[in-house]
């Protein structure tokens, strides 16, 4: 039962052009979520991350939206970079809890 | 910054053989985790311990078992390796209401 799922397995975009990842879960107790980026042979490292009273949260060039009644978010990354190409990884947490729940990932490529 | 060190980049195990990895991190931090990560499958979790000495299974503990003794490290252990256990094993550790630091990983193949 995969409560966070990432459809889109792979992603290719242009350098300086939006770069827009999707994420979907099925668990309504999720109440926080985050983006993190892996390169090959790294731990994965942290993005960014929002709450669920919130819709919408921006650090430079990424922005993470959240609709809740679609239990849906999204990352947008705008430029992207050569740099940003890694594996991005959604995952979603109960506020009370520890436990971070994975979607599959999405491998971003972005060519010069 | 906060670092969690995983003991082996890569490995290499028989069929059988009894493996430990080992997890340390250096931030006093009471919960951590073990991960495995298969392409497709994203990361599952198999472990984690809220403080020393307690554990609880995570979605794919069998196969597996955990050790925390101390604060600082938490070890996971295949009883009898398997090949379908190939994989890349990641640590994370968490300050209780914090973020996650995750190791590098430790890159497991069971032949």
């Amino acid at each position: 039962d995969q409560q966070v799922k990432q459809n889109s397995p792979s992603l290719s975009v242009q350098e300086g052009r939006i770069s827009i990842l999707n994420c979907d879960y099925t668990n309504s107790m999720f109440d926080y979520f985050l983006w993190y980026k892996k390169y090959p042979a790294e731990g994965p490292t942290f993005l960014i991350s929002i709450s669920s009273i919130k819709d919408k949260n921006e650090d430079g060039r990424f922005t993470v939206f959240l609709n809740k009644s679609a239990k849906h978010l999204s990352l947008h990354i705008v430029p992207s970079q050569p740099g940003d190409s890694a594996v991005y990884f959604c995952a979603a947490k109960e506020t009370s809890g520890s436990r971070l729940t994975f979607g599959e990932g999405t491998q971003l490529t972005v060519n010069p | 910054d906060v670092k969690v060190t995983q003991s082996s980049r890569y490995l290499v195990k028989r069929t059988g053989e009894k493996v430990f990895l080992e997890c340390v991190q250096d931030m006093d931090h009471e919960n951590m985790f073990w991960y495995r990560q298969d392409p497709g499958l994203g990361l599952r979790l198999i472990y984690f311990s809220y403080d020393v000495k307690m554990k609880e299974k995570g979605d794919i503990p069998e196969g597996y078992s955990v050790s925390r003794e101390k604060k600082e490290r938490f070890s996971l252990i295949l009883e009898s390796a398997s090949t379908n256990q190939t994989s890349m094993y990641l640590c994370a550790s968490r300050l209780r209401l914090g973020g996650y630091t995750f190791g590098s990983g430790t890159r497991l193949t069971v032949v």
